[in-house]
């Protein structure tokens, strides 16, 4: 079965410093590489998303890098604040269908 | 203004019993989908519908079903078939062959 690797299960970082999450797959027949953010008792929001032909976009303080060839992408959330606190999704969506394969999620905490 | 609503927000289940999860959009999106959320386990495909009256399984169909009369709409039963029906739901839209996937708030299933 297709797989979307995500580590670490669980991140705790000080306001103001940076959160790092990273995501593996194991299929090269994907198109698009989606985060989402989800806070308790809501449905996961599209935060930032990337498509395999470019190597890292940025939105504000949110980053996604791309490496193709090892198969792996990651978010950067740079000067982390409190109100970043909440789980993150990494997903995957392969070439020739809409469904997407999610990783497992992160729990991210920023404490002041 | 659109967006996805999913209701009830919270939803009891007796032993044996058939429940009725109901999911409606207003984006005028052509596919939708249903998530089953466990903690530590990200979200995984119960079925998803790319346009009125089809319907397709995704990873864990086993003991659910769906219909699909209506574009808005995307009902998901949990029959007694399924064992472990306690999770939180997740319905999603969006447009075929177009991403992003925009997700409802969710459903809270709980066993009596």
């Amino acid at each position: 079965q297709q797989q979307v690797k995500q580590s670490p299960q669980s991140l705790i970082v000080q306001k103001g410093g940076i959160s790092i999450i990273n995501c593996a797959y194991e299929n090269t027949a994907f198109d698009y590489f989606p985060w989402y953010q989800q806070f308790p008792g809501k449905g996961p929001a599209l935060l930032i998303a990337i498509r395999p032909d470019v190597s890292e976009k940025k939105e504000g303080r949110f980053t996604i890098s791309f490496n193709k060839s090892a198969k792996q992408f990651s978010l950067h959330i740079m000067d982390s604040q409190p109100g970043d606190s909440a789980t993150y999704f990494c997903a995957a969506k392969r070439v020739d269908t809409d469904k997407l394969i999610f990783g497992t999620g992160t729990r991210l905490q920023v404490f002041p | 203004d659109g967006g996805i609503t999913q209701s009830p927000k919270y939803l009891f289940r007796k032993e044996g019993q058939n429940v009725t999860l109901s999911c409606e959009q207003n984006l005028n999106h052509d596919a939708m989908y249903w998530y089953r959320q466990d903690p530590g386990q990200g979200l995984r495909l119960i079925y998803y519908s790319q346009i009125v009256n089809d319907f397709q399984k995704g990873d864990i169909a086993e003991g659910y079903s769906v219909s699909r009369e209506k574009k808005e709409s995307f009902p998901l039963t949990v029959t007694s078939a399924q064992k472990n029906p306690t999770a939180f739901y997740l319905c999603a839209s969006s447009m075929s062959g177009v991403q992003p996937q925009h997700f409802g708030d969710g459903t809270r299933l709980s066993i009596l």
